[in-house]
């Protein structure tokens, strides 16, 4: 069965740099979440999309920016990297509608390893 | 404040011994809660999920968890592991927590086998 694709697996930046991370759902689920994971911490939501408008905000930095595209792939955007913003960045997919049970069944990619120096 | 607690951070049992990991939540209303397994640099892969209805859920890989209200509990349960059991695993609890619709997830539990 299809997956949730994450690109790229590992991404390492300098301080002060950008960096962009893509998600591509599984096929057919329309809202996408992304989620932060720092070293031996559980994953912690940043932001979520729904039919390409964004759903939900959670503890995302002002400096990340996220959207969803007209093919339900989705990208976030970080600037000005900080050392602490290395971490293990997730997407995951579901397949409701916002407030229904099953849109909390979600579905995560393998992550993006993001190192900054 | 919405929350969930994994009280073990790290358990170690025999393989082909049985395991139970345990989970409490705190959530004002019916919880949606679910337990996820993550490998080493791997993503998260769900086990096994509750919204309503039996409270003793069958998940993959042999894993089962009860819901307890009384407890507020939601305990992960295998009969007999695997070494290729040997993972963390994250309970979570799913409502509109903080102004967003979301997952929040216990601090994990990292389970090593002996063989």
């Amino acid at each position: 069965a299809a997956g949730v694709i994450q690109s790229p697996r590992h991404l390492i930046k300098e301080k002060r740099e950008t960096a962009t991370l893509k998600c591509y759902p599984i096929p057919r689920h329309d809202t996408v979440y992304w989620y932060q994971q720092g070293p031996g911490q559980d994953p912690q939501f940043l932001i979520s999309f729904y039919e390409k408008m964004q759903s939900d905000k959670g503890s995302i930095p002002d400096r990340f920016s996220a959207q969803q595209f007209s093919d339900y792939h989705s990208e976030l955007n970080m600037s000005s990297l900080e050392l602490g913003d290395s971490a293990l960045y997730f997407c995951a997919s579901s397949l409701a509608a916002r407030r229904d049970p099953k849109s909390y069944e979600q579905y995560f990619g393998p992550g993006t390893r993001l190192t900054v120096t | 404040a919405q929350s969930v607690t994994q009280p073990d951070i790290h358990i170690t049992v025999s393989e082909g011994a049985s395991l139970e990991l345990r989970c409490n939540y705190s959530y004002g209303a019916t919880p949606y809660l679910f337990w996820y397994v993550q490998s080493p640099g791997q993503g998260l892969q769900l086990l096994l999920k509750y919204f309503s209805g039996d409270t003793l859920v069958q998940g993959i890989k042999g894993f089962e968890a009860e819901f307890k209200r009384s407890q507020s509990s939601f305990n992960l349960r295998k009969p007999s592991v695997h070494w290729s059991d040997a993972a963390e695993y994250f309970c979570a609890v799913g409502g509109f927590i903080q102004g967003a619709q979301k997952l929040v997830f216990g601090q994990g539990t990292r389970l090593t086998i002996n063989p």
